[in-house]
Formats: structure tokens, sequence, C-alpha cells
């Protein structure tokens, strides 16, 4: 099972901060926070990942709360080109471990 | 650098043929994974293979094997089709094996079984 608790979707207006929220309560000290997402019908693309501080690239900004138990992945200026689904997922650092998807966050960008 | 490259992009197949997919990783990956993804049960794991060797398996049937061949491209193979292996089929690549690491998805292979 997903180790991870998003809502199954959510509206953002066009040119507005996205904030999609992800719980991963029963996180432990070494699981990073991966975020993907998928545009219908390609595959999912690499967004972020961070461990424990607060991380931004390119696309996007992740913030982890001190405790680690949720995060918050941030598209700071949403566009039409945002609406996907969006999946947060938590991988163990340094092991051979498979990949569990959970169903992710339906994103609608409204114009 | 080119990205994961998955062939063919659709196939259709009758109930109990058999398939093979490929997939090549980018350049220098060693690590690739496998992944089913329907409408209902969502992307599901299928197996990683690394350097040769299978190193971790979802739960599928033995129906579903893979293999990866020294230049890292890799193969999936799926016997006696069922209707409900209509899916699409993603393969992923990463660096090395685990995480942190990240993987990166192909555009996948849609496969229609009649």
């Amino acid at each position: 099972d997903a180790k991870t608790t998003q809502p199954p979707s959510m509206d953002c207006a066009e040119g507005r901060a996205a904030n999609l929220p992800c719980n991963h309560s029963t996180i432990s000290g070494n699981e990073y926070v991966y975020w993907y997402r998928q545009i219908h019908s390609q595959g999912p693309q690499y967004i972020i990942h961070g461990l424990k501080n607060n991380e931004t690239n390119e696309m996007a900004s992740l913030i982890i709360t001190e405790d680690r138990k949720s995060s918050t992945l941030i598209l700071p200026h949403a566009t039409l080109r945002d609406t996907a689904v969006y999946y947060c997922i938590v991988r163990v650092a340094n092991r051979d471990d498979k990949i569990i998807f959970g169903k992710g966050t339906r994103l609608h960008i409204l114009p | 650098k080119a990205g994961v490259t998955q062939t063919p992009r659709y196939l259709i197949k009758t109930r109990g043929q058999q398939v093979t997919l490929s997939c090549s990783p980018i350049s220098g990956h060693r690590s690739v994974s496998w992944y089913q993804q329907t409408p209902g049960q969502g992307l599901q794991f299928l197996f990683e293979y690394f350097s040769e060797t299978q190193r971790n398996k979802g739960n599928f049937p033995g129906r579903f094997s893979g293999r990866q061949f020294s230049n890292s491209r890799s193969e999936m193979n799926v016997s006696t089709l069922e209707l409900g292996d209509s899916a699409l089929y993603l393969c992923a690549s990463s660096a090395t094996s685990g995480s942190p690491d990240t993987q990166y998805f192909g555009p996948g292979t849609r496969l229609t079984v009649l």
C-alpha cells in the first residue's frame, strides 16, 4: 500500500500558486519525499524530491514540515499545462525498494 | 541526452497471445523498472533490473517476465495474454538502483488485449 495520502482532486486558477498537500505520517528518518506528475496518457515526470529541508528547482518548491509527517508541493504560477495527476511518494534511501504510487491528486487549472 | 524510449507505442493483441515490449534507458543509466498502469489499479510496480539482474519484483503472476541486456536495454514479456492485461506499460530508468536516485519515465506502451 502507498505510504502517502493526498486529496483526490484540486482546482487552481491560472496564474495563482498551486499548493498540493501530502500526508506521510509514518515516514521514517531515512525516507525521501518525491513528487512526480503525469499529464494525460504520458509517462510520469519527475518534479522534485527532498529529505528534510525545503527544496526549490525550476519547476516547483517542496516544503516539508519539521516533523516530516507532511509536505506541500508548490507550483508558483500555475498554467493550463500544469493540469495533471500529481503523485507524492516516499522512498527509503540506499536500499533496493520499489516505488509505490498512490492515487495522486488530479489538479485542474482553471482559465 | 535522449530520454527513455519505449517500443512499440501501441499494440493490439488477442487473448492467449504473448507480447514483448522494449525499453531503452537514458544513456549511462543501469537500472530499468517496469510499471503497469490501469484505470482501476493505478500505477503498479512490476520489476526492476540493474546490471542484468532482477533486483525487485512486484506482485504479478509469472506470466509477466523481463530481462535486461548488457547495454542496459530491457524487455518485458507477457505470455498467455488476458483481457485484464490491457494497460499502459511504463518503463523508468535511473543511474543506479535504489533511492534517492531519480527515476525517469518513458512515454509508455499502450497494450490492448481483445
